[in-house]
């Protein structure tokens, strides 16, 4: 089974720069999520889809950050304009179908890593 | 407010060691717990979790975890650690619908 895909793996952009980085989940996942880690930190919720609405987006930095899932599949994640402090590695996941508390598992893309210089 | 947090940042130990790293949550309610593992290089995988019932839950590669729900805890624990287990451990709390991850560990394993 294929995993899920991110692009590119590794992004280098100067301050005030606009970067995508896009993601491809598991065929079948309706959910799916983007997480910030930031160097030294555990992976921090930005949004998550669920198909293509957004199930919760509160800890996404709305001036700067913009994600889209426009046909319940692919996504991608924006930054406009880039800060010092966005350098981390985006991380993308997705799961299946999460309705009424349950959870259910979520499988890691390798991500993309970001440097702001 | 909520948060997970893991005791240890850094942790050394040689081959054969018995392992146990701490992670302590505070959430109102039910919560579900799990353990992910990032080896170098790799993605973050699923190490494993507890939902309900025996508090002791068995993962992959001989990792066990005890949920103590008075102490808010979830260690991480293995009798006998390997070179193969140096990676990034992340204790994660889900609550409703978003996964909450600790800091996380490193862990290196000398031969």
């Amino acid at each position: 089974e294929a995993g899920v895909a991110q692009s590119p793996r590794y992004k280098i952009i100067e301050k005030r720069q606009s970067v995508a980085f896009w993601c491809n989940p598991i065929s079948g996942h309706a959910t799916l999520y983007w997480y910030q880690q930031i160097l030294g930190q555990g992976p921090k919720l930005l949004i998550q889809f669920q198909n293509n609405g957004v199930v919760d987006d509160s800890q996404l930095p709305k001036d700067r950050f913009s994600a889209e899932r426009l046909k319940g599949v692919d996504s991608t994640l924006k930054i406009q304009p880039a800060k010092l402090e966005d350098s981390a590695v985006y991380l993308c996941a997705s799961s299946l179908w999460v309705s009424g508390g349950r959870y259910n598992e979520q499988f890691f893309g390798p991500g993309t890593r970001l440097t702001v210089l | 407010a909520q948060s997970v947090s893991q005791h240890n940042h850094h942790v050394i130990l040689s081959e054969a060691a018995s392992l146990e790293l701490g992670c302590n949550y505070s959430y109102g309610g039910t919560v579900n717990l799990f353990w992910y593992v990032q080896y170098p290089g790799q993605h973050l995988q699923l190490l494993l979790k507890y939902f309900s019932g025996d508090p002791l839950v068995k993962g992959i590669k001989g990792f066990e975890a005890e949920f103590i729900k008075s102490k808010f805890s979830f260690n991480l624990r293995k009798p006998s650690v390997q070179w193969s287990d140096t990676a990034e451990y992340f204790c994660a709390v889900n609550s409703g619908y978003a996964l909450n991850f600790g800091k996380g560990t490193s862990l290196l394993v000398t031969p």
